[in-house]
């Protein structure tokens, strides 16, 4: 039981490149979540998906997209990375997006963008 | 606009003692709070909560004190351990705002 997991682990992007950060939980989760941590500040949400085939924004959607693949798998996708994207992503899951549900967090994507 | 504070950023606490981390809210629709706990290179993990509707919940070393009136929590680890070490985060959850986040207190243990 990997509970959930991310790739990659480092990205160094160049401004103008895409790319797209992988996550999957194993935890049978109906709800899942990117957050990004920037030094000083909490985590902040970026988007998140209720349940299998419905997304939403967070409160720094800007410059990203997001595809709920089936209900393990949430990816985060970069299509023109900027400086201001340097960050460490987070993604997350719970059993629901109810107010009394703890989220699980994988390991984190430290992405770098020059 | 900070909906979550954490005015500490570090805390320093000798082996043995108590540790106390505050926070601050300010959307009275925040009904449940929880507390993570994150070491360098990993991923926040849950360490306790507490719905609104209580004004203490304790697991172990950890307990959680909320003053609605006053919209501030407290987590309290007692005895404080080296393994104790990291950052934690205070969090705040509504229906309609999700999960906010605080700025992260790095407590360390002083052995």
């Amino acid at each position: 039981n990997a509970g959930v997991t991310q790739t990659p682990k480092f990205q160094v992007l160049k401004t103008g490149q895409s790319m797209t950060l992988q996550c999957a939980q194993d935890m049978n989760h109906n709800s899942m979540y990117w957050y990004r941590q920037d030094p000083g500040m909490g985590l902040r949400l970026i988007y998140y998906s209720a349940s299998e085939g419905t997304t939403d924004k967070g409160e720094v959607p800007n410059g990203y997209n997001v595809s709920r693949l089936n209900k393990r798998e949430f990816s985060l996708r970069l299509e023109s990375a900027a400086p201001s994207q340097t960050s460490v992503y987070f993604c997350a899951s719970s059993e629901s997006k109810g107010t009394d549900y703890e989220q699980y967090f994988g390991p984190g994507t430290r992405l770098t963008v020059t | 606009d900070q909906q979550v504070k954490q005015n500490s950023p570090s805390l320093s606490v000798q082996e043995g003692r108590i540790s106390i981390l505050n926070c601050d809210y300010t959307n009275s629709m925040f009904d449940y709070f929880l507390w993570y706990k994150k070491y360098p290179a990993e991923g926040p993990t849950f360490l306790i909560s507490i719905s609104s509707i209580k004004d203490k919940n304790e697991d172990g070393r950890f307990t959680v004190f909320l003053n609605k009136s006053a919209k501030h929590l407290s987590l309290h680890i007692v005895p404080s351990q080296p393994g104790d070490s990291a950052v934690y985060f205070c969090a705040a959850s509504s229906t309609t705002e999700g999960l906010t986040f605080g700025t992260g207190t790095r407590l360390t243990i002083i052995p």
